[in-house]
């Protein structure tokens, strides 16, 4: 039982490169979440997947996309990287209500 | 629309000592978090708050919810090093699955 898994650890961007970030899960939660951390201010929600087949906006949505492939996998996508995107990203997993279970992160540089 | 602080932001701690970590949370909540982040680490939860006058332990932590209040605390009993660690609350939006987290407050016990 791997939990959340995320793909990959770290990552080295040059300005207006795209990439995705894998999300995966195997605790059969309907729900799935992407947070960027960034020092001094917690965890910030970028995009939100409360079940299959359906996505939403959180605090921070602007530069980013999300795709909820199936129940078990949720991509981010940055279409045109950025330094303000430089962060910490994690991804999250729970059932309704419930406590979120995190991945181990990605650290991205946008240079 | 829910915002949750957390005060202090940073504590230093002698070992053996108790302290309070305070979450005030800004609309109604119908449930209250707390994680652990060791650094470079992911997040471990710790708590969760579902009602009025809540409190659950574990080990030298302690964490109450007031609702009435809008209050939650992580008191710390007897510090030991370990312990170090940031720690964040989090309220979670009434009738859905999102979470807000406050800033985090890093801890830090010397010995």
């Amino acid at each position: 039982n791997a939990g959340v898994t995320q793909t990959p650890k770290f990552q080295v961007l040059k300005t207006g490169q795209s990439m995705t970030l894998q999300c995966a899960q195997d605790m059969n939660h309907n729900s799935m979440y992407w947070y960027r951390q960034d020092p001094g201010m917690g965890l910030r929600l970028i995009y939100y997947s409360a079940s299959e087949g359906t996505t939403d906006k959180g605090e921070v949505p602007n530069g980013y996309n999300v795709s909820r492939l199936n129940k078990r996998e949720f991509s981010l996508r940055l279409e045109s990287a950025a330094p303000s995107q430089t962060s910490v990203y994690f991804c999250a997993s729970s059932e309704v209500k419930d406590k979120q279970y995190f991945g181990p992160g990605t650290r991205l540089t946008v240079t | 629309e829910l915002k949750v602080e957390q005060n202090p932001l940073f504590l230093s701690m002698q070992e053996g000592k108790n302290y309070t970590i305070y979450c005030n949370y800004s609309t109604t909540s119908d449930r209250l978090y707390w994680y652990r982040q060791d650094p470079g680490k992911s997040l471990e939860s710790l708590f969760v708050l579902l009602s009025n006058g809540a409190v659950k332990q574990e080990g030298r932590l302690m964490a109450s919810l007031d609702t009435k209040a809008r209050l939650s605390t992580l008191h710390i009993t007897a510090a030991v090093h370990d312990l170090s660690a940031t720690y964040f609350c989090a309220g979670g939006s009434q009738g859905g699955n999102k979470l807000v987290f406050g800033a985090g407050t890093i801890l830090r016990v010397k010995s």
